[in-house]
């Protein structure tokens, strides 16, 4: 139930084009939902992150949509330009409650490759 | 320019050998999480740091595992014995005291680490 789904492995996509992103969870005690981009050889990166009380979030070309009743998000990349090619993670963050924190469960990754 | 400095960056052992993992987190920064990532599992939480005390470690094996942090300057994730399961990249990742989130922490490069 502490599991976070995401699909698909693997996403090739045109310049320009959109790339999407999807993930699903079980667990309703997750409270906040990031994004994490990752290069080859590089740690992890936040991209975006959003709460579950709202639908949407945009910053630039990445925008988070948000299901709460479906239990979904997906990350979606408008003009997908090659420098975005990399692995993209999930995660959600479930409380900590006990040292008034949270910790996260990350989706397996989406490795994008975006061609001229 | 301030950022989580791990070292080794590669780690090529022998099975029974001992292998210690180091993270300089970002100065300031009180929390400090160690994840490991392989092709199979993903990322996953191992330990979690906080001014230096354990807050979980349920993520690492114990008979094998071990994580410190002597000083506010330095974590270490020591493996001892190491067997080709441990292969994988070792991610530290450090939060400011300002911001409790998991999400908001930083990563570093990675130990690549091969068990042979």
């Amino acid at each position: 139930q502490q599991q976070v789904k995401q699909s698909p492995q693997s996403l090739i996509v045109q310049k320009g084009g959109i790339s999407i992103i999807n993930c699903a969870y079980e667990n309703t005690a997750f409270d906040y939902f990031p994004w994490y981009q990752q290069f080859p050889g590089k740690g992890p990166a936040l991209l975006i992150a959003i709460r579950p009380d709202v639908s949407e979030k945009k910053e630039g070309r990445f925008t988070i949509s948000f299901n709460k009743s479906a239990k979904q998000f997906s990350l979606h990349i408008m003009d997908s330009q090659p420098g975005d090619s990399a692995t993209y993670f999930c995660a959600a963050s479930i409380p900590l409650v006990a040292y008034n924190t949270d910790k996260l469960i990350f989706g397996t990754g989406t490795r994008l490759q975006v061609f001229p | 320019d301030a950022r989580v400095t791990q070292t080794p960056r590669h780690k090529v052992t022998e099975m029974g050998q001992e292998v210690t993992m180091r993270c300089q987190p970002i100065l300031g920064h009180n929390t400090v999480f160690w994840y490991r990532q392989t092709m199979m599992q993903g990322l996953e939480l191992l330990a979690y740091f906080r001014n230096r005390a354990p807050l979980d470690d349920s993520g690492m094996p114990k008979d094998r595992f071990s994580a410190e942090m002597p000083d506010a300057t330095l974590a270490t994730l020591k493996i001892q014995p190491s067997e080709p399961r441990d292969s994988a990249v070792y991610f530290c990742a450090s939060g400011s005291p300002r911001r409790l989130s998991a999400y908001e922490a930083f990563f570093g490069q990675g130990t690549r680490l091969t068990v042979v």
